[in-house]
């Protein structure tokens, strides 16, 4: 089955540095992957996803690159504001199922 | 109505227990997900429906049980629950298949006692 690896497992920023958080996926039949947020206690919420036959996608201060000959996936925020302190989960999805990495707790300091 | 709802919202039950999580979306999706959350780890996918049938059971226990009554609901029947069955309980829904965007409910936090 698919096995998505996310790294880091924490990251701490200044306001206004960027954030970047990588994942690797095994399954080369995989060819969504989308990006969720979660505060504590909260649900997770889409950030922004990617298809397999795009190689980046971009929203305001946050960006996703997708390399599928090396099957790595990556998160771009800029500008980081303390409210985007959460849990981030990446994950990578076929016909079949979403598996999600194990995520990254981001907090930005103010 | 772009959202999908839980309830409860916390559940406390003992082990002999019967209860049901209730999920209600009204967004037209047809396909419908329940997943089991533990506390610093990521949603685990446990049942998928496509079009109000059992698509996907990812080897769960059978003292989980889902059914789908119709389009816009799903239910997980719980019974005889064991203290490790304890998590945040989420539902979500897409469009049609799993790799349409998932929108996720708020959870059910349930404590087996």
């Amino acid at each position: 089955g698919e096995n998505v690896e996310q790294h880091p497992s924490t990251l701490s920023v200044q306001e206004g540095d960027s954030a970047v958080i990588k994942c690797t996926y095994s399954d080369s039949a995989s060819n969504y992957f989308p990006w969720y947020k979660q505060e504590l206690g909260k649900r997770p919420q889409l950030i922004i996803d990617i298809r397999s036959n795009v190689g980046e996608k971009k929203d305001q201060r946050i960006a996703v690159t997708l390399n599928k000959t090396a099957k790595h996936f990556s998160l771009h925020i800029t500008e980081t504001q303390p409210e985007d302190s959460a849990v981030y989960f990446c994950a990578a999805g076929s016909n079949y199922k979403l598996t999600f990495g194990k995520g990254t707790l981001l907090t930005v300091n103010p | 109505d772009t959202e999908v709802t839980q309830t409860p919202k916390h559940l406390v039950m003992g082990m002999t227990n019967k209860k049901s999580l209730k999920c209600e979306q009204h967004m037209g999706h047809r396909a419908m997900y329940w997943y089991k959350q533990k506390a610093k780890k990521p949603p685990e996918l446990m049942f998928v429906y496509s079009y109000e049938k059992l698509s996907i059971n990812e080897s769960v226990p059978s003292r989980f049980s889902p059914e789908c009554p119709n389009s816009s609901l799903l239910n997980l029947h719980l019974h005889a629950l064991q203290p490790e069955d304890s998590a945040l309980y989420l539902c979500a829904s897409s469009q049609a298949i799993v790799t349409d965007t998932q929108y996720f409910g708020p959870g059910t936090r349930l404590t087996v006692l």
